[in-house]
C-alpha cells in the first residue's frame, strides 16, 4: 500500500523555538494532506487541511500563526510549531489523500517541549 | 455537532476468543465509515470502511464490521483474536464529500495468551 513518511519521529525543544515536521507520500502524489494532534489517551483532532499550491483551511480553533502549513508539491506538506511552548507538546500525525480519496496516514511525531 | 463514540477504553480478551468493538456517531445523514488500527509507533492502517451497498463489510486481518442505521452503529468484530492484534483501534467517519475525518477516543485492545 501507499507509504507516508513523517521527520522527523522525536523532537524535544526549548520553548520559544520553532520545529517543523515534515510529511511526505514516497510513491504516490497527494491531491490533499491534513495534520491531526493526538492527545495522549484521546482522538486525533483535525488541525488543518492542505492542498498543494494554495493556503492551508484550519478548524476552528486552531492558531493559524502558531501552526503554519505549507504544501510545497504534491509530495510534501510541513507544519511548523512556531514559539513553541509545554502545551504544544503532543503527538502530530499527517495524512495524505490520493486521487482515489483514500487516505493514508504517517507514523507520527512526538513533539516534547521543555 | 458531528461526533464518534467509542464507549470502551480498554478491552482485554483471551486469544482464540471472539471480539467485538464498538462504535456509535452522530451525524444527521450516513457518513463514510472507517476502522483503523494503530500499533505503538506506527501510524494508522486502514482494516475496513463503508460506503453504501452492503452493511456488513469484510476488511483486512480478518476483521469485519456492520453498519446498522438504526442505532448509528459501526461495530468492528473479529471472530477469532491472535496475540498481534494487540493494538489501538480508532473508528472514523467522513461527512460526505467534506474530506474531514472525525475520529473516536480509541479502544485499546490487550489480548491474553
Amino acid at each position: 500500500g501507499a507509504v507516508v513518511s513523517q521527520h522527523p519521529s522525536r523532537v524535544i525543544c526549548k520553548s520559544g523555538t520553532s520545529v517543523k515536521i515534515e510529511c511526505r507520500s514516497l510513491d504516490f502524489q497527494a491531491t490533499t494532506m491534513f495534520w491531526y494532534r493526538q492527545f495522549p489517551k484521546q482522538s486525533l483532532m483535525l488541525m488543518a487541511t492542505s492542498n498543494e499550491g494554495s493556503k492551508a483551511t484550519y478548524e476552528q480553533g486552531v492558531e493559524k500563526d502558531k501552526f503554519l502549513i505549507n504544501h510545497a508539491s504534491l509530495t510534501l506538506s510541513t507544519l511548523t510549531v512556531t514559539s513553541a511552548h509545554p502545551e504544544d507538546s503532543s503527538f502530530y500525525i499527517c495524512s495524505a489523500r490520493d486521487f482515489y480519496n483514500e487516505q493514508f496516514f504517517g507514523p507520527g511525531t512526538r513533539l516534547t517541549v521543555l | 455537532a458531528q461526533s464518534v463514540t467509542q464507549p470502551d477504553i480498554h478491552i482485554t480478551v483471551s486469544e482464540g476468543a471472539s471480539l467485538e468493538l464498538r462504535c456509535n456517531y452522530s451525524y444527521g445523514a450516513t457518513p463514510y465509515l472507517f476502522w483503523y488500527v494503530q500499533s505503538p509507533g506506527q501510524g494508522l492502517q486502514l482494516l475496513l470502511k463503508y460506503f453504501s451497498g452492503d452493511t456488513l463489510v469484510q476488511g483486512i486481518k480478518g476483521f469485519e464490521a456492520e453498519f446498522k442505521r438504526s442505532q448509528s452503529s459501526f461495530n468492528l468484530r473479529k471472530p477469532s483474536v491472535h496475540w498481534s492484534d494487540a493494538a489501538e483501534y480508532f473508528c472514523a467517519v467522513e461527512r460526505n464529500n467534506f474530506n474531514k475525518f472525525y475520529f473516536g477516543s480509541g479502544t485499546k485492545l490487550n489480548v491474553k495468551p
